[in-house]
């Protein structure tokens, strides 16, 4: 198995531009989770899904940050319009049913907004 | 809900040494428990877990963790590091047999290890 796929590795954009993130999850995985991580606070749940839909999107900072999963294989999360302190590593990762799997992390898109 | 509080926030430790890093969580119900590693520049790698049975978990690289109910701890250990364990570690938490599957994660204790 490949393991989570994370896509782009790196992304530098322009404050107001639109960006997308790209994951997709290890085949038969049913949760899957988005996190954003940055020095100031650490590891953050961003949103996560179950069967591609919407659980807890409670950690989503703002209406400029949405996120899907059209299908078990591929999730997207897309921020508009970018801002410079949108700037961390954003991560995803998945799961099977039990909690007591634990979570496989993909590689991250380190995001960088000027 | 649950916490989890990682005791501090930078560990130095010379090479071979034996280091323990700390980790406290809190919970209405029980719980699993685990810890992860993530090296520069890459995702957070399980290293270790705790669901059930013996206190004592072993893991990958060397590294074991007890968990004890009473202090509501989890803590890691090596009994000697090396210079490639250097790493960021999080210590993580989800309640057991709850609807979600949600893990909560501690703020990450950097592991230096020096020559």
């Amino acid at each position: 198995d490949a393991g989570v796929i994370q896509s782009p590795r790196h992304e530098v954009t322009e404050m107001g531009q639109e960006v997308t993130l790209r994951c997709k999850p290890i085949s038969g995985h049913d949760y899957l989770f988005w996190y954003r991580q940055t020095m100031m606070r650490g590891l953050e749940l961003l949103i996560y899904f179950n069967n591609n839909v919407p659980i807890d999107d409670s950690g989503m900072p703002e209406d400029r940050f949405s996120a899907k999963m059209p299908n078990a294989s591929f999730s997207t999360l897309k921020i508009q319009p970018s801002e410079p302190r949108d700037s961390a590593v954003y991560f995803c990762a998945s799961s099977f049913r039990a909690s007591g799997d634990g979570y496989t992390f993909g590689s991250g898109t380190r995001l960088t907004v000027v | 809900a649950q916490s989890v509080t990682q005791l501090d926030s930078q560990v130095p430790v010379f090479e071979e040494a034996p280091v323990e890093l700390r980790c406290n969580y809190s919970s209405s119900v029980s719980v699993y428990l685990f810890w992860y590693v993530q090296y520069p520049n890459q995702g957070l790698q399980l290293l270790l877990k705790y669901l059930s049975g013996s206190t004592l978990v072993k893991g990958i690289n060397g590294f074991e963790a007890e968990f004890n109910k009473s202090q509501t701890s989890f803590h890691l250990r090596k009994p000697s590091v090396h210079i490639s364990d250097t790493a960021e570690y999080f210590c993580a938490v989800s309640g057991r047999g709850g609807a979600t599957n949600k893990l909560i994660f501690g703020t990450g204790t950097l592991l230096a290890v020096q020559p």
